[in-house]
């Protein structure tokens, strides 16, 4: 059975404040690795879909890398506003996608 | 562009019904849709995989009569859930993919399901 861990379950902090969090996945067999972010009471939206060892993306404020060698993908938000407040899941491609628990993100203003 | 809706948002029902949750694409064709649900602070679980016109794919230990999937046109797919029982409760959400593959999909917001 795949195993996707994020870390950590949930964190709060200061606006202003950087942050960033982990995705710990298989790291034989990889294809690709999905970032999305979910607000509450809304749909899940993508924010990455990394594929190459060593890929950076950005998305305003919000950039991811990428470790398959290691098993680790890390999402990286920069001076966090409230509206960053959600919880952000990952996945890895597998068939099916095999999904973390998700890290909550809490942005106090 | 691209938005997936889902109705009901919320539904409770009793035990021994039945419910219907309808995906759907509102502004593309969606060759195939996918149908998961979530329990209570655990991960998003892929039941079951829906291609337009053709049977479902159900992941293993997804009961195939219980959860009925259908697929009947480019921008709707329905989940029934058969004669619910409590542990049915769950969260169910289904995305939509205008490729068919997972590289791109799109989510509803999901259904919560809860059978008394």
């Amino acid at each position: 059975i795949l195993n996707v861990e994020q870390s950590p379950q949930s964190l709060h902090v200061q606006e202003g404040d950087s942050t960033n969090f982990t995705c710990s996945f298989p790291s034989s067999n990889f294809y690709a690795l999905h970032w999305y972010r979910w607000e509450t009471a809304k749909s899940p939206e993508a924010l990455f879909v990394m594929t190459l060892n060593g890929d950076e993306k950005k998305k305003g404020r919000i950039s991811a890398t990428l470790n398959t060698k290691e098993g680790y993908s890390y999402l990286y938000i920069k001076g966090s506003q409230p509206e960053d407040s959600a919880t952000y899941l990952c996945a890895f491609r597998n068939t099916p996608l095999v999904f973390g628990k998700g890290t909550r993100l809490s942005v106090i203003a | 562009g691209a938005v997936v809706s889902q109705h009901p948002s919320r539904v409770i029902c009793k035990s021994g019904t039945s419910v219907k949750i309808e995906c759907r694409s509102l502004d593309f064709q969606a060759t195939t849709m996918f149908w998961y649900r979530q329990f209570p602070k655990q991960s998003l679980m892929l039941m079951a995989t829906s291609n337009e016109g053709s049977k479902a794919t159900y992941e293993q230990g997804v009961e195939k009569d219980k959860f009925l999937i259908n697929h009947a046109s480019l921008t709707l797919s329905t989940l029934t859930v058969t004669s619910a029982h409590p542990e049915d409760s769950s969260f169910y959400i289904c995305s939509a993919s205008p490729s068919g593959g997972y590289n791109e999909q799109f989510f509803g917001p999901g259904t919560r399901l809860t059978v008394l």
